[in-house]
């Protein structure tokens, strides 16, 4: 089954301790990006990548970390997590520049305090 | 403001009413999504709509553009209590550096009766 699949799904953490959420997808989709979900903001674009080691930011990059080692793999890092990354967080990935539908991940709900 | 902005931010109907959600952006586009969400899950993809066309059709779904107004509008005929969801246009603007930004608006909450 073609799919994004993020881990975990939910996650509670505390100031300044790192982490990362995983982002798999089986489609070998060239194009991968991180959103977060806040309420009335809408989906906002951290960062994005085109291909394997190909990265760039997007809107609101600041505080996070990417990484394209593998076609398939593209984690979130948080080096140093803050109660303003406290979101809803989606993973996508799609074929080529947009051209094509994105397929989202089922979301990681992290809290920060 | 957001490049993607829906219209309005929620609406409410009964079963069998048509719902229709609009959706203005700033930049020159090479697409426009529509995507739903049910609550707090990923999004799904609905339809893509490209520059050069001008109304697209997919089951009860109806999108159309206007690149002179820079808007589209989503409806959806003979609604269902289960299309209550958010309801979201996406769009793709090329940058500077060959790369693309898929922008999204801030959603349409939509709320269909039984």
């Amino acid at each position: 089954e073609a799919q994004v699949t993020q881990n975990p799904r939910y996650l509670i953490t505390v100031t300044g301790k790192k982490l990362t959420v995983t982002c798999s997808q089986n489609m070998n989709h060239e194009y991968m990006s991180w959103y977060r979900q806040d309420p009335g903001l809408g989906l906002r674009q951290i960062y994005y990548s085109m291909n394997v080691e190909v990265t760039d930011k997007g809107d609101v990059p600041e505080g996070y970390k990417v990484s394209r080692k593998e076609k398939r793999n593209f984690p979130l890092i948080l080096e140093s997590p803050s109660p303003n990354q406290t979101s809803l967080y989606f993973c996508a990935s799609s074929f080529f520049r947009g051209d094509t539908e994105a397929f989202f991940g089922q979301g990681t709900r992290l809290t920060v305090v | 403001s957001q490049q993607g902005e829906e219209d309005p931010q929620a609406l409410s109907i009964q079963e069998g009413e048509n719902a229709t959600m609009n959706c203005s952006y700033k930049t020159s586009i090479n697409n426009l999504q529509w995507y739903r969400q049910n609550s707090g899950r990923g999004l799904v993809h609905l339809i893509l709509i490209r520059s050069n066309e001008r109304e697209k059709h997919s089951g009860r779904l109806r999108v159309t553009l206007d690149t002179s107004k820079k808007s589209s509008s989503l409806l959806i005929t003979a609604s269902r209590a289960a299309d209550t969801a958010s309801y979201f246009c996406a769009t793709d603007a090329v940058i500077y550096t060959g790369g693309f930004k898929t922008i999204f608006g801030a959603g349409t909450r939509l709320f269909v009766k039984a």
